[in-house]
């Protein structure tokens, strides 16, 4: 059964705090991306790569950065939190030729 | 204009009714198209892909209007299990998914 785990499930961190959410998937996909989901916005893609340390910037990446050193792992960074970034973020993989997209069960971040 | 839009309802619907809804796309070269299910504080999961010629898959029948830029997802017989929100997704030539904001649907006893 195909798997995208994301090992942070729900955080709590103060404003200014760095953050770090992991993602792991056992696909072999080459694409793995991040998004936020907030109440009426639907997804927002905020990095997403194609492969190992490569990254293309999504619709919002502003004050967050990412990083792929292994085909398996794409990891999301805050290097400061604020509070317009309490939202639940959400790691995601596919094939290359990006036919059926897998999710992990959502990180939900609170900054205080 | 948003390059994929939604009605973001809530439809509330009786038990055993039936229910469509369509999802806009602007970018007439976009190649393929999903319809996920989120369920609430869950991620989303693939419910089905849209093929030109149109699938269907038990209760639900998925559907592409190419002419009109839209895909339909109508659900027969509706069950309470069914209440979720339902996204759709829409890929464009570099294989990047756009998408909707998502359809509440509620199904009611």
């Amino acid at each position: 059964d195909v798997k995208v785990t994301q090992s942070s499930r729900y955080l709590v961190k103060r404003t200014g705090e760095k953050v770090f959410l992991e993602c792991v998937q056992d696909m072999d996909h080459e694409n793995m991306f991040w998004y936020r989901q907030d109440p009426g916005l639907g997804l927002r893609l905020i990095y997403f790569s194609y492969d190992v340390k490569m990254k293309e910037k999504g619709d919002i990446p502003e004050g967050y950065s990412v990083s792929r050193e292994k085909k398996e792992r794409f990891s999301l960074i805050l290097e400061s939190a604020s509070t317009n970034q309490t939202s639940m973020y959400l790691c995601a993989s596919s094939s290359l030729d990006g036919n059926t997209i897998y999710f992990g069960e959502g990180s939900w971040l609170t900054v205080v | 204009r948003k390059e994929v839009e939604q009605d973001p309802g809530p439809f509330n619907v009786p038990e055993g009714a039936t229910v469509a809804f369509n999802c806009t796309y602007s970018n007439s070269a976009s190649q393929s198209f999903f319809w996920y299910r989120q369920d609430c504080r869950k991620e989303p999961k693939l419910l089905m892909s849209v093929y030109s010629s149109g699938n269907e898959d038990g209760r639900f029948t998925a559907q592409l209007n190419r002419a009109s830029q839209y895909i339909s997802l109508l659900i027969r017989d509706s069950k309470l299990s069914d209440s979720a929100t339902y996204l759709c997704g829409c890929m464009d030539s570099n294989y990047q998914l756009i998408w909707g904001a998502g359809t509440k649907l509620i199904i009611k006893p």
